[in-house]
């Protein structure tokens, strides 16, 4: 079965310092993984994925993630961050075979002070 | 023009009524799921359908009854509710080939 570990409850950082979420997965073979944001009632939205190839992707609002197969990890990242990337971050893993769905991760609060 | 839009955003009734949350999805999308978030915020699958077709039910009571009339709609039906049953439920739908599923902006249900 797969797992997706989110070690911190909450990351705060002050507006303008480089960000990063941790996110850690167990899972048999090369799984897909995801990245989502939930603002104070909202949905979830997507952020960005890795499939394949580059180990950094890029995604919404200037975030990105890399790709460590031999850590088992894919952090989320930002260069400088923004009062209004305060939410919650999802790290979420999909098996790439039949109808699999999302396991996510417990989440991660993030919280920028201005 | 919400790509995944769900109905009511916010419902409070009682315990042991019956209640329906709407689901509809303009993607284009085969597949349609829902999901619970409790109260700690931790995000769980609750179903799962293809074209219709129920794919994925894991242990969910069976007051619990999704009903999918076409591929763009997943209906959840939520019967003798209780205290318990109190979340946030998110309806998502992805395209199976293509691998982002897509969320809306989820229902409160709270039972008193």
């Amino acid at each position: 079965a797969q797992s997706v570990a989110q070690p911190e409850d909450q990351v705060n950082v002050a507006e303008g310092n480089p960000l990063t979420v941790k996110c850690t997965y167990s899972v048999s073979g090369n799984p897909y993984l995801f990245w989502y944001v939930q603002y104070p009632n909202r949905g979830l939205q997507f952020l960005l994925k890795y499939i394949t190839g580059d180990n950094l992707v890029k995604g919404s609002y200037g975030f990105e993630a890399e790709f460590n197969k031999s850590q088992t990890s894919f952090h989320l990242k930002k260069p400088s961050a923004l009062v209004s990337d305060s939410a919650l971050y999802f790290c979420a893993v999909r098996i790439p075979q039949g109808y699999s769905t999302l396991t996510f991760g417990k989440g991660t609060m993030l919280l920028v002070s201005p | 023009d919400t790509a995944v839009s769900q109905t009511p955003k916010y419902l409070v009734t009682q315990m042991g009524n019956d209640k329906s949350i709407k689901c509809e999805q303009n993607l284009g999308h085969d597949t349609m799921y829902w999901y619970k978030q409790d109260s700690k915020k931790f995000l769980k699958i609750m179903f799962s359908y293809n074209n219709k077709e129920l794919i994925i039910n894991e242990t969910v009571p069976n007051r619990f009854s999704p009903k999918s009339p076409d591929k763009a709609h997943l209906n959840l039906h939520i019967n003798s509710l209780e205290l318990g049953d109190s979340a946030v439920y998110f309806c998502a739908s992805s395209q199976e080939g293509r691998n982002t599923i897509y969320f809306g902006e989820g229902s409160w249900l709270t039972v008193v």
